[in-house]
């Protein structure tokens, strides 16, 4: 099983600023398989970026992913209230799929 | 509009089996693949397995000996069933669409899911 590692644990900014959230596999993993998701209290996860740095449909340029290998990130390049949220890495080129533990991004 | 929207009941005794159904509708479920992931509160996100379009099922292994996940295309549903149920499948449930596009699949759909609580 592939372990996702997501740093830091809690991501404390303002909004304007920008956020870069970590993710590090335990073992290589294609870009192509790699997918991040935000979810805020009391809601379903929301598509963000798949196949490492392609945005969903609707998402904000704002928002993008980058890495390979075993390290990924997903920078938010301003942030915007609604942004404050957990956010997921998840991989799916081995089965079984898994998703890191989470960053929460809170207001400074 | 895709929706998709869990049902089934919020509470299950222990040792028994929990059953949801994930009702979808705005999109074909004669393509894609079906999935269930869980949530215990306050906690991470675990994928609990699907069934493709094809007929195929794929489950994590950490469940795969009390989990059945099945899809009625008529009605639209999809299902799942987790046998011999502990305080440790507390969870928020969420049925989701995983869909592959060009060697890449997400999980672009989801329910708004649905709490289950395992007590007596």
């Amino acid at each position: 099983e592939i372990v996702l590692t997501q740093s830091p644990g809690t991501l404390s900014l303002s909004p304007g600023e920008r956020a870069t959230l970590s993710c590090r596999a335990s073992q290589s993993i294609s870009s192509n398989y790699l997918a991040w998701y935000q979810q805020k209290p009391g809601q379903a996860p929301r598509l963000l970026i798949y196949g490492a740095s392609s945005r969903a449909t609707g998402i904000p340029d704002r928002f993008s992913g980058s890495g390979s290998g075993t390290d990924f990130s997903l920078t938010i390049s301003r942030l915007e209230p609604e942004d404050f949220a957990v956010y997921f890495c998840q991989q799916y080129g081995i089965s079984p799929k898994t998703f890191g533990q989470g960053t929460k991004v809170g207001v400074k | 509009q895709v929706q998709l929207q869990e049902s089934g009941p919020g509470l299950v005794k222990p040792s028994e089996t929990l059953s949801l159904t994930c009702t979808v509708s705005g999109v074909s479920m004669s393509t894609s693949y079906w999935t269930w992931i869980r949530q215990p509160p306050g906690r991470g996100l675990e994928w609990i397995g699907f069934l493709s379009y094809t007929g195929s099922t794929n489950y994590n292994p950490s469940l795969e000996s009390r989990v059945t996940i099945s899809v009625d295309t008529s009605k639209a549903q999809s299902s799942l069933k987790l046998r011999s149920v502990t305080a440790a499948d507390t969870a928020v449930y969420y049925c989701a669409r995983e869909h592959c596009s060009n060697g890449s699949c997400s999980f672009d759909y989801w329910g708004q899911g649905t709490l289950v609580t395992v007590s007596s």
